[in-house]
């Protein structure tokens, strides 16, 4: 079974700083899918990002990137440039190419400071 | 927001009693995934249903059954509630069963059990 760790439960940046939050994962195949899932208070998820794992290159999308290390199985996140939009519980997941269920860490609250 | 709907939004049972939640997915989406999100913890998976069948299951005791409607609605029914069961349940639909298909979760049900 796989694993997702997000070892940071709470992290504040101030305003228009940069934040990076965690993940590591467990797995033994060699192809899968990344993501990172976005939860506001009250509101839906929503996905951030995604990364195949045969792709070297890290995805990016906006102010939002990740730094994949394959061989680590470290999966980071980084918010640019933070907004108050940004305050929300962030999810690690991973998705094996073999299954269609996605499995979560625990997630990062961050939490953005005026 | 995602198009993924559910009702309702919210639902007291005491311990025992049984319990429907529904799901209506996105347009064009064949696939529905059910998810158990307890307290400050990440969702767990339930199962799938793609096409109206059951395509997998995660570690949950059969009084967790479901179904998909000809519509590509779903069902989650939970038999003899416990008071573990309190937690937020998310549906999320996807376009199909490729690892690029997104799954696009509703804004779940918040299931108390007293």
């Amino acid at each position: 079974a796989q694993t997702v760790t997000q070892s940071q439960p709470e992290m504040s940046v101030q305003e228009a700083e940069t934040v990076t939050l965690s993940c590591t994962y467990d797995t033994s195949e060699s192809d899968y899918y990344l993501f990172w899932y976005k939860q506001p208070p009250s509101r839906q998820m929503i996905l951030v990002i995604r990364q195949e794992a045969y792709k070297q290159q890290n995805a990016t999308e906006n102010r939002f990137s990740v730094n994949f290390q394959k061989a680590a199985k470290s999966f980071s996140l980084k918010i640019s440039d933070s907004q108050l939009g940004d305050a929300a519980m962030y999810f690690c997941a991973y998705r094996s190419t073999n299954d269609y269920k996605l499995s979560f860490g625990a997630g990062t609250t961050v939490t953005v400071r005026a | 927001e995602t198009g993924v709907t559910q009702s309702p939004t919210h639902l007291i049972k005491t311990r025992g009693q049984q319990v429907t939640l529904r799901c209506s997915s996105q347009s064009g989406h064949n696939t529905v995934s059910w998810y158990q999100q307890a307290l400050g913890q990440g969702p767990q998976f339930i199962f799938q249903y793609y096409r109206e069948e059951e395509n997998g299951r995660g570690n949950f005791p059969p009084r967790f059954s479901g179904l998909q409607f000809p519509n590509y609605s779903s069902e989650l029914n939970v038999n003899a509630l416990e008071l573990d069961d309190s937690a937020l349940y998310l549906c999320a639909s996807s376009r199909g069963l490729a690892g690029t298909d997104t799954q696009y979760f509703g804004p779940g049900t918040r299931l108390t059990v007293l």
